[in-house]
């Protein structure tokens, strides 16, 4: 059974960074890709970004663009996501998920196995 | 602000059947798959539908998704009080090359 198992939970001061890890199993890691997504206090679900593990290609949401760094370990199949100079509004709970995508004349995209979460709590 | 709209909230009476909408635009919904997630209370989301309107293994009959041009809807039948959740309507946005998801509904079954 596809399973994605996160790292645990964090807190960072103002301006540190986090990485946060996704380890997959029951399935060919690198035929798909993982995406994150990240859900702040009371609020919707953000997209983040996502890395292909066949060959490491990423895309990132524009607001976070050189402020993430996502990557795979294909001999672990694992994932990661670093985000760095980390604020108040950073404090969140982020989700990895297996993200499949597909161009077919339409974009057919979404995400299908999630793993559990990990809060992420940035305060001074 | 969300690129998806969605209402805030729903209910309905055990057993009645609730609709959920999702409304974007032709950069999103009007000309790409749109996807539906489940998040329980304290837990993460979990895939409903794809592709408009395809069910995954294991997710019962109940649940439906429609399309039709910018808009998307989520269609619950014989409503259980485990339904009770926020739900997310999500797609890809070609104007803006990110995945989009719509401000969530919070369903009450009363």
């Amino acid at each position: 059974q596809v399973q994605l198992v996160q790292s645990g939970a964090e807190v960072k001061k103002p301006g540190a960074s986090v990485k946060v890890s996704c380890k997959a199993s029951g399935y060919t890691f690198t035929s798909y890709g993982i995406s994150w997504v990240r859900q702040a206090p009371g609020q919707g679900l953000e997209w983040m970004g996502w890395i292909s593990a066949y060959n490491g290609n990423t895309n990132y949401a524009q607001k976070l663009q050189g402020r993430v760094t996502m990557t795979t370990d294909t001999s672990t199949s694992t994932a990661y996501m670093e985000l760095r100079s980390l604020r108040s509004d950073d404090t969140a709970v982020y989700y990895c998920a297996r993200y499949i995508t597909m161009v077919r004349g339409v974009i057919i995209s979404y995400f299908d196995y999630w793993g559990q979460g990990t809060l992420v709590t940035v305060s001074s | 602000q969300s690129v998806l709209t969605q209402p805030p909230s729903v209910s309905a009476a055990p057993g009645q059947k609730v609709t959920i909408s999702c409304s974007g635009s032709s950069s999103n919904i009007g000309n790409n798959y749109v996807s539906w997630y489940q998040q329980l209370p304290g837990t993460a989301p979990k895939l409903l539908i794809y592709d408009n309107n395809k069910r995954p293994s294991g997710i019962p009959d109940r649940f439906s998704g429609s399309k039709s041009g910018t808009s998307a809807t989520l269609g619950i039948t014989g409503l259980q009080t485990g339904d009770e959740a926020d739900y997310y309507c999500g797609t890809w946005d070609s104007s803006l090359s990110a995945e989009v998801f719509g401000g969530g509904t919070k369903l009450t079954v009363l």
